[in-house]
């Protein structure tokens, strides 16, 4: 069984301040996702990585797939109450034809003003 | 252009009792699948479809059927609701390796 493995998994921060998140995994994706999950609301997908060390931006948000494609990392600079939310990194496994997506468990971060 | 919509957006049932839950996508995507997002446990895979008139099981699929008769429905149906049931769940359909998700259906089995 493929897992997906977050940290931390939860982090409280003050606005302005950086952070990174994690995703782990002993297995090799096709590709990795990253949601935003706000509450009461289905995730939002924020980017795609799919080549090994691709690195992907999105305004101060920083994604970045390992060169094994085995893990991934977000990096929100400056963050702003508006990130707060759940985030969420899914792998999709290399077998050719499927579409099954594996969910860590996610980071739950609030960023006080 | 709605995405992906979800009925009923919450229920409460009793355990033994029966319901369908409903989703719809209108963006002509081939895969869809049901999710249940439970504390803790993040998004766990219950059924999926790569096709109209086809269906597949996921990681957690005892207790729970599906059907696609249509390509643009997924139906996810509990026969004899149990406690173990009460969760959110979240259905979505696929567009090559962007997933996109309803707003959720909250079911309580008491």
């Amino acid at each position: 069984t493929q897992l997906l493995e977050q940290s931390p998994q939860f982090l409280s921060i003050q606005e302005g301040e950086n952070l990174t998140v994690y995703c782990n995994s002993s297995s090799v994706f096709s590709s990795l996702q990253w949601y935003r999950q706000e509450p009461g609301e289905g995730p939002v997908l924020l980017v795609t990585v799919v080549t090994g060390g691709e690195v992907k931006k999105l305004k101060r948000l920083t994604f970045q797939f390992g060169d094994a494609r085995k893990d991934s990392s977000l990096h929100i600079t400056a963050a702003q109450p508006g990130d707060t939310g759940l985030y969420l990194c899914a792998g999709a496994p290399p077998v050719s034809g499927t579409y099954k997506y594996i969910f860590g468990t996610g980071t739950r971060l609030k960023v006080l003003a | 252009n709605a995405g992906v919509t979800q009925t009923p957006k919450f229920r409460v049932l009793k355990t033994g009792q029966s319901m369908t839950l409903l989703c719809a996508q209108d963006m002509n995507h081939e895969y869809m699948y049901w999710y249940r997002q439970d504390p803790g446990m993040g998004l766990r895979l219950i059924h999926y479809s790569v096709g109209e008139g086809t269906t597949a099981k996921g990681e957690v699929p005892d207790g729970y059927n599906v059907s696609r008769l249509k390509k643009q429905n997924f139906l996810l149906g509990l026969e004899s609701a149990a406690p173990s049931q009460t969760s959110v769940y979240f259905c979505a359909s696929t567009s090559w390796y962007e997933q996109y998700f309803g707003p959720g259906t909250r079911l309580t089995v008491t």
